[in-house]
């Protein structure tokens, strides 16, 4: 069954700290990973997209992972910001196909960045 | 704009009534979607469109829940006898082809069955 699990499920950190956000596929066969922004009220927003091949991307304060092996992404965000409060999902795309359900979305991680 | 649109952005209704939420696409995106979200969770697949016809309904619950694109631009996700498990945010999303390229979301309709 294709699944995307994140962990944790909330967080709490103070501005100006790093926190790392965890996500396990087990989404076949792999065509890309992307994380996406949600904030409230909003519809969710690509930050990064991860092929196959690729390691590590980053955007600006954020740098995603993936170990296409053990089948794992992480998110990591530097330097937190207020604005970086939102809920974080990760989304795993299968490849082939022209059916609808070809996202597999996460559960979410909602991230709160205190002052 | 140069977004998804997707309006009303909130809906109250109660048990048993119609309801119709419109999407805009992004124009030229030939792909369109509708998911249902709910709360804390990730979006969940209804339907597809590729133009103007339903290439994948399969996520749709029950007959309870239409939509349409009979342009191939504009969408229409209609929903009957409503019920309070109905309660959810609607989210859009169009891509330029579909298959794998980027979904790009609106921000949603938040659907409230009294």
């Amino acid at each position: 069954k294709n699944q995307v699990e994140q962990s944790p499920q909330s967080l709490i950190i103070l501005e100006g700290k790093n926190c790392t956000l965890q996500c396990n596929y087990t989404v076949s066969p792999f065509s890309n990973l992307r994380w996406y922004k949600q904030d409230t009220g909003r519809g969710p927003v690509s930050l990064t997209i991860m092929t196959f091949s690729e390691n590590t991307k980053s955007n600006g304060r954020y740098t995603a992972t993936l170990d296409a092996d053990t089948k794992q992404s992480s998110l990591h965000i530097t330097a937190s910001q207020l604005s970086d409060s939102a809920s974080y999902i990760c989304v795993v795309t299968r490849k082939g196909g022209n059916a609808g359900n070809m996202l597999t979305f996460g559960g979410g991680t909602r991230l709160m960045v205190k002052p | 704009g140069a977004g998804v649109s997707q309006t009303p952005s909130n809906k109250v209704t109660e048990k048993g009534k119609y309801v119709e939420l419109r999407c805009d696409p992004i124009s030229g995106h030939t792909a369109l979607y509708w998911y249902r979200q709910s709360l804390g969770q990730g979006p969940e697949f209804l339907i597809y469109f590729q133009g103007t016809g339903a290439a994948d309904d399969s996520g749709l619950p029950n007959d309870r829940f239409f939509a349409v694109r009979p342009e191939g631009s504009v969408s229409t996700l209609k929903i009957q006898r409503t019920e309070r498990g109905d309660s959810a945010v609607y989210l859009c999303a169009s891509s330029f082809s579909g298959g794998d390229r980027e979904q790009f979301f609106g921000p949603g309709t938040r659907l409230t069955v009294l």
